[in-house]
Formats: structure tokens, C-alpha cells, sequence
């Protein structure tokens, strides 16, 4: 079974980091290129970052560049996103995702000043 | 960046009805667009993807339409579950962006 897993959120501080991790099991993401998505409290769906296959490839919103970075590890089939300097709005449930087609559950980032 | 506005923004229907609902792009996407469908608190699932084809397991009751700048999702047959929010979302370029998403309501 495809399966995505999303770990890593919780409460911070705004201005403080996090990692967060999604697993793959069921497959491989070798050949995926992989996306995160985010969706702030009651709102709607906004793409956050994606990546290729072997990680030379990156985009991300105009509103995270420079804070935000999506890396991966094809060997332990895994994709992370690394939050700088978190600020307020980026209080949201984070999606990772296979080239938007199959989603994980989700992961809370609550920022707290 | 390219804009999607969904409309409307809310919808009302009954079992069994069909309903049509639709993106607008800025500017041309070609068709480089997807649809969602998302229930409270659980994860979006991806329903049409290239503007008109059915993601695997779909049933055929969603069908999707549309090229360049106006899309449409239309859902035939109404049942309970599938009150729910939808969102269209262009991946033509970058950033990608969503739609600010239809609620349908029974």
C-alpha cells in the first residue's frame, strides 16, 4: 500500500526552526518528483515546494524562498522540508506529497509568539 | 504568478443532482490542471488530472473539462459523501497555485 507519513511539526516559537520528515513506504520515490503543501487553519491549499528526483531541481513560493528548504534521501525514502525564522503565517498543516497525486495525513506547524 | 478563481465559492445541492463547478487561470495553462476533492480534516485526494482524466479509482461520476483559461468539474449524481470542498490547481508553471476551493453543501 502507498503509504506518506508526515512527522516533525508541533508548537514553536516564532523566529525558531523545524525539520519535517514524510516517509514513503509502499513504493519508491526514486522516480517521483515530491511537493510540499500547506493549509493554514480554516483556509485553503497552498503549494509550498517541490523537488526532482535526484534533488537538483527546487521551487518554491515567492513568500518562503530563503526560509524554506526542500532536500531528500532516495536511500531511506524520505523528503524533508527545513523551516527558517518561522513566522506567524506559517502556521498551517503541512502535506507532502507524490508529484501532488498521492498526500500524507498532514502535520501541524503552530507558531507561537 | 498565475491566479485560479474558483466559482462559486459555496454551492448548495441534493442527492442526486449534478453540479458543475469551475476554475478560471489568469492566463493560459493549457491543460495543466487538476482536481481535488477534500473532506474536513483529512488530506486532499487528487480526482482529475491533464483538465479532463480520471486519477485511477476515480469513479466516473467526476468528469472534468476545459483548455487554456476556463475549467469546469462536473460531479453527476449527487451522493453524501461527496459533500466536500474541491479545488482546482494549474501546474503549468511556478509557483504552483491552487484555487481557493467550492464548498458543496447538502
Amino acid at each position: 500500500e502507498v503509504q506518506l507519513v508526515e512527522s516533525g511539526g508541533g508548537l514553536v516559537q516564532r523566529g525558531e526552526s523545524l525539520r519535517l520528515s514524510c516517509a514513503a513506504s509502499g513504493f519508491s520515490i526514486n522516480y517521483h518528483w515530491m511537493d510540499w503543501v500547506r493549509q493554514a487553519p480554516g483556509k485553503g491549499l497552498e503549494w509550498v515546494a517541490n523537488i526532482n528526483h535526484d534533488g537538483s531541481e527546487k521551487y518554491y513560493v515567492g513568500s518562503v524562498k530563503g526560509r524554506f528548504t526542500i532536500s531528500r534521501d532516495n536511500a531511506r525514502n524520505l523528503l524533508f522540508l527545513q523551516i527558517n525564522s518561522l513566522r506567524d503565517e506559517d502556521t498551517a498543516v503541512y502535506y507532502c506529497s507524490t508529484a501532488l497525486n498521492n498526500w500524507g495525513q498532514g502535520t501541524l506547524v503552530a507558531v507561537s509568539s | 504568478d498565475i491566479q485560479m478563481t474558483q466559482s462559486p465559492s459555496s454551492l448548495s445541492a441534493s442527492v442526486g443532482d449534478r453540479v458543475t463547478l469551475t476554475c478560471r487561470a489568469s492566463q493560459g495553462i493549457g491543460s495543466d490542471l487538476c482536481w481535488y476533492q477534500q473532506k474536513p480534516g483529512k488530506a486532499p485526494k487528487a480526482l482529475i488530472y491533464a483538465a479532463s482524466k480520471l486519477q485511477s479509482g476515480v469513479p466516473s461520476k467526476f468528469s472534468g473539462s476545459g483548455s487554456g483559461t476556463e475549467f469546469t468539474l462536473t460531479i453527476s449524481s449527487l451522493q453524501p459523501e461527496d459533500f466536500a470542498t474541491y479545488y482546482c490547481l494549474q501546474y503549468y508553471s511556478y509557483p504552483r497555485t491552487f484555487g481557493q476551493g467550492t464548498k458543496l453543501e447538502l
